[in-house]
């Protein structure tokens, strides 16, 4: 079955650092999209950033990087420079067909001043 | 990015009574729309699948009576909580999507049912 897995339920990391959250995901298909979302305490969902399994370069936006590694299958996400308003829940999902979206089950970030 | 606009955005009402949720795109025509339900701590679990003109598809272990959902325009979709209870209090999400590289959410609805 398709599945995204975030490891780590949570994380804490200090302002200005980088921080990498980490999503594997699991498909024999050749064809899909990965997309990081942020959910700040709102509950809103912010789209981040996307990256096509035959891109063949990371995807960036702004301080935000997609590290895919098709092999692994893994697609990672990697935020330079953090913000205290970064602290957020964050979703990676995948979209194989039809625009649904399987979802990984977050991670909660936590910048500390 | 293309807008999705939902509403309410917070919504408490009685147990027994019903709860319509809209889902609007402003800028783009969305034939397929998602409502998904967030419970605490978790991820987001997709409820149905919404096509403009045609029934709905849920997910396994939806109820279709109690979740009502109608796409009647390209621009608009609807989710009725039917006799809701307390425990259909969560966060409820819609999404939609322009084309396949990015689908936009909507600032989605808490309601709570007391």
């Amino acid at each position: 079955a398709q599945k995204i897995t975030q490891t780590q339920p949570g994380m804490f990391v200090q302002e200005k650092e980088a921080v990498t959250l980490d999503c594997t995901y699991d498909t024999s298909d050749q064809s899909y999209g990965l997309f990081w979302y942020k959910q700040p305490s709102s509950g809103e969902m912010i789209f981040l950033i996307y990256q096509g399994s035959y891109d063949e370069q990371n995807a960036t936006e702004g301080r935000y990087s997609l590290n895919f590694q098709k092999a692994r299958k893994s697609a990672n996400l990697v935020i330079s420079a953090s913000q205290l308003g970064d602290s957020a829940m964050y979703f990676c999902a995948a979209s194989y067909s039809n625009y649904q979206l399987i979802w990984g089950a977050g991670t909660k970030l936590i910048i500390k001043p | 990015g293309a807008v999705v606009s939902q509403h309410p955005s917070w919504v408490i009402c009685k147990s027994g009574t019903s709860v319509k949720i809209e889902c609007r795109s402003l800028d783009f025509q969305a034939t397929t729309m998602f409502w998904y339900r967030q419970f605490p701590k978790q991820s987001l679990m997709l409820m149905a699948t919404s096509n403009e003109g045609s029934k709905a598809t849920y997910e396994q272990g939806v109820e279709k009576d109690k979740f009502l959902i109608n796409h009647a325009s390209l621009t608009l979709s609807t989710l009725t909580v039917t006799s809701a209870h307390p425990e259909d209090s969560s966060f409820y999400i819609c999404s939609a999507a322009d084309r396949e590289t990015e689908a936009f959410f909507g600032q989605g609805t808490r309601l709570t049912v007391v």
